[in-house]
């Protein structure tokens, strides 16, 4: 079936040094969404990506989608305690209703 | 608006007994779906429901029964619970079937033992 790999699994960093995890996908995807997930919480949506190559900003957050659509990245500048929480990407392949999870990047900030 | 609503929000059962996990929308949205998350897994998708009446399997749907006898009503049922059935289960609700985000709820944590 399909699958979406995420890397890292774990990621801590210092507040204000940046972060990227990376999705990739075995096949070509029709979208992937991003998600957050603050401990303790649920998975909140964060942005879509849909056109090949398309980049989007919200903020200290860049996410990417690769020309392929095989592959995303989400960047976060200068991380902040605010940005302590689990990132997933979620992607379907083309035609399919079901949205597949990464495992996702947990990531911790040391004020 | 309520969004999704779970119940219950905790859980613990033993091994063999039987359950319902409720869960509820108020935005009209006709997909529903039920993932299960655990520790480095990510969230697995159970099963999953494209309006009233319809319901398909996901990743993991073994030990598992859904029914989706309206829009706003999804329960996920435990037939006969295990050990390997703790987990958090979310249930989530969108709009269309690929292009809208998902609606979590906050989630069921239940404990098997």
């Amino acid at each position: 079936g399909q699958q979406v790999m995420q890397i890292p699994q774990y990621q801590h960093v210092q507040e204000g040094e940046d972060f990227t995890t990376y999705c990739n996908s075995s096949t070509t995807l029709s979208n992937i969404q991003w998600y957050k997930q603050r401990p303790g919480g649920h998975p909140v949506f964060l942005i879509q990506l849909v056109k090949s190559g398309e980049v989007k900003k919200q903020k200290r957050l860049t996410f990417q989608f690769g020309e392929a659509k095989k592959n995303s990245s989400l960047h976060i500048t200068a991380t902040q305690t605010t940005d302590v929480g689990t990132y997933f990407c979620a992607g379907r392949q083309g035609g399919s209703e079901k949205l597949v999870f990464g495992k996702g990047t947990k990531l911790t900030v040391n004020p | 608006n309520a969004g999704v609503t779970q119940t219950p929000k905790f859980q613990v059962l033993k091994t063999g007994q039987s359950m319902t996990l409720q869960c509820a929308q108020d935005m009209n949205h006709e997909y529903m779906s039920w993932y299960r998350q655990d520790p480095g897994m990510g969230l697995r998708l159970i099963h999953y429901s494209v309006g009233a009446g319809i319901t398909d399997q996901g990743e993991v749907p073994n030990g598992y029964n859904v029914s989706r006898s309206t829009t706003e009503d999804f329960p996920l049922r435990l037939l006969s619970a295990a050990p390997s059935q703790t987990s958090v289960y979310f249930c989530a609700s969108t709009e269309d079937r690929v292009y809208s985000p998902l609606h979590f709820g906050n989630g069921t944590r239940l404990t098997v033992t």
